[in-house]
């Protein structure tokens, strides 16, 4: 099946510091990709949705200026979490459905954020 | 999308099958039932998908009832890696955005 990658797997960085996360699909182009942020022991959560060539689309209650959302080419995907608090320590998860008539979502492996 | 129902929790014995339900009363005709699941600290992973028939793959076996109001996910010799967390989704083919429910915890104990 298809492949969504993510970078880093784990991230630990102290609190004020902007912290980029990269979601790549490895084997087909993906005009949008999908952000969902998930707490200890809590579902997902989708944040945003990103597309290639225009801005994303944030959903309620998710600050556009403290997470920026960059879809630079039909395979890469990047979250910012812009002067990162404790508060933000989650784990980030992307997904993207291929462009391809399959009918699955693929999502990454995940990145841990500690924000110390 | 509809929204789904899903028991927070269950047990199953390892080899034995492990019968997952899920509730969407309120399914419009053109949406499918996805099942993911989610193993600690990964990313969720598809299993199955199913509009009214009957569905099985590799790794298990959607059960659809004929009113589509309800569905069983199958995992037919559970295994310790099946131990997960599942998430029953409702929406449309080729839709966008998945919302996650809170899930069903498998435990699948030795």
């Amino acid at each position: 099946g298809a492949v969504v990658s993510q970078h880093p797997s784990r991230v630990i960085c102290k609190s004020g510091t902007s912290v980029k996360i990269e979601c790549r699909s490895l084997d087909f182009q993906a005009t949008t990709m999908f952000w969902y942020r998930q707490f200890p022991k809590q579902s997902l959560m989708l944040m945003a949705t990103s597309n290639e060539g225009s801005k994303a689309t944030y959903e309620q209650g998710v600050e556009k200026d403290k997470f920026l959302i960059n879809h630079a080419s039909l395979t890469l995907s990047t979250l910012t979490v812009t002067s990162a608090h404790p508060e933000d320590s989650s784990f980030y998860i992307c997904s993207a459905p291929p462009t391809a008539p399959q009918e699955t979502q693929y999502f990454g492996p995940g990145t841990r954020l500690l924000v110390l | 999308d509809a929204k789904t129902t899903q028991p927070p929790s269950m047990d199953c014995a390892e080899g034995r099958a492990a019968n997952l339900p899920c509730n969407h009363s309120t399914i419009s005709g053109n949406e499918y039932v996805y099942w993911y699941r989610q193993i600690h600290s990964q990313g969720p992973q598809y299993i199955i998908h199913g509009l009214k028939n009957n569905e099985t793959n590799e790794m298990a076996s959607l059960i659809i009832t004929e009113d589509r109001k309800s569905s069983t996910l199958i995992l037919p010799h559970a295994t310790l890696r099946d131990t997960a967390v599942y998430y029953c989704i409702v929406r449309t083919k080729g839709g966008n955005k998945l919302v996650f429910g809170a899930g069903t915890i498998l435990r699948v104990k030795s």
